[in-house]
This record gives structure tokens, sequence and C-alpha cells, in this order.
């Protein structure tokens, strides 16, 4: 069954440093997300992608964080400085229709810890 | 405005039921169940998509009552397997893509 892949699954990095979490999407979705799972917490949405642009992003998702989808394959997450607080688990999520009819898979995840 | 859970953990022996609730403040258009086990990735369970609509998946199925803006999933004669955190989801504007879940129901089933 095709599947959502993610890496790293751990990523370490120091407070201030760039971050660059891949995606690699199943191929013939339309529709890409970004949700991160701080440890024990809710699911927590931070951007979708289509037709090669940002379609919605939440408050979260401020000036240092940008995602990008660089060679149809591949959907990246970039956070410039990285901060505490953006330690948690970001999972890549892609769907073949948009909401409300499209079902998200999800990829399994990678481990931010910002030390 | 994400939606809201109830109960928010619930435990239960093999055998038996359980429904978990989903509701919101804003209109629903739809309302998607995942359900995540400890450390891995949420998994889709179902989508429903209209009115009183009720759906199946093994021996969990849901229902959305649409003018009540709820949802509610209903999990009977529970498995093992069913252990897990319940996730409602909708998205924030009809057609919108800013799909935002609930703040999660933990399921814990013992034998």
């Amino acid at each position: 069954e095709p599947e959502v892949t993610q890496t790293p699954s751990h990523q370490v990095t120091q407070m201030g440093q760039e971050v660059i979490l891949r995606c690699v999407p199943i191929s013939n979705h339309l529709y890409f997300y970004w949700y991160r799972q701080i440890l024990g917490q809710k699911v927590e949405f931070l951007v979708s992608f289509y037709n090669n642009e940002i379609s919605e992003k939440s408050e979260i998702f401020d000036d240092q964080f940008s995602v990008e989808r660089p060679d149809g394959s591949n959907f990246t997450l970039k956070i410039r400085s990285t901060k505490l607080e953006d330690s948690a688990m970001y999972f890549c999520a892609s769907s073949d229709g948009g909401a409300p009819e499209g079902k998200l898979f999800f990829g399994s995840g990678t481990q931010l810890s910002v030390l | 405005q994400q939606p809201v859970q109830s109960p928010q953990a619930v435990i239960l022996r093999e055998g038996e039921d359980a429904v978990i609730n989903c509701s919101s403040s804003k209109a629903l258009y739809s309302v998607h169940w995942y359900r995540q086990k400890h450390g891995e990735a949420p998994v889709f369970l179902m989508i429903l998509l209209k009115g009183g609509e009720q759906k199946g998946h093994e021996k969990i199925s849901a229902s959305f009552n649409e003018k009540k803006q709820q949802s509610s999933l209903y999990l009977t004669a529970s498995q093992l397997s069913y252990s897990g955190t319940y996730f409602c989801g909708t998205e924030k504007v009809n057609y919108g893509q800013n799909f935002v879940f609930g703040p999660g129901t933990r399921l814990s089933v013992l034998p």
C-alpha cells in the first residue's frame, strides 16, 4: 500500500539553527499538509499546500516556517531559526482530495528536539 | 476553532462498548475520525459528510448530526487493538484546507 515517507525520523538541533524536514507524499496525491504534535498533546495544523502554493496556514506557521515542493515529489518544511518550543513530532500528510472529502494519510513523523 | 471532544479518556474491559463525542461551535460540513496508537501516526478511520449519516469500520461506527454540529464514534465489543487516542477533525471553512483536530480521547482497552 502506498505510504507517506518522512525523513529523518529524529532530528536534534541547537536553538537558532535551521532545520529542514522532508516528506515524500503518496504519488498521485495533490494536497499536502504539515501538522505537529507536542508530546501527549493534540495534533496541531500548521499548513496546507495545493497547486504549488500555500492554501491555508495556522497562527503557529509564522515567518520562521516555510514549505516547498522543490521537485514534484518531495515536500519540505523549513524552520529558519529553531526555538525550544519547536520541539515536537512533525507529521506530514497527503490527500487525493481536498476538504471535506479527502482523507489524510500521515507519515510516521519526524521527532524534532531543539536544545 | 477546534472541535471539542468528550470524554478525555475512557478505560474499558475487552468486549465493552464506548461512545466518543465530538462537537463544534460552528457549522460542520464533514467530520473525520482518526486513531493514533502510542508512538505512531494518526490513521484514518472514516469520514462523515451528511447530516445523520452513519458509517462503519469493523465494529466501529459513527454518526453525524449536522444540525447539532455533533458527531459520535461508537466502539462496539471493544478489542485490545482499539486502544489509542481518537481524534475527530473538521475543516475550518467549507472546502477550506485548514483541517483541524479535536484534543483527542484516550481509549484504553484492558483484557
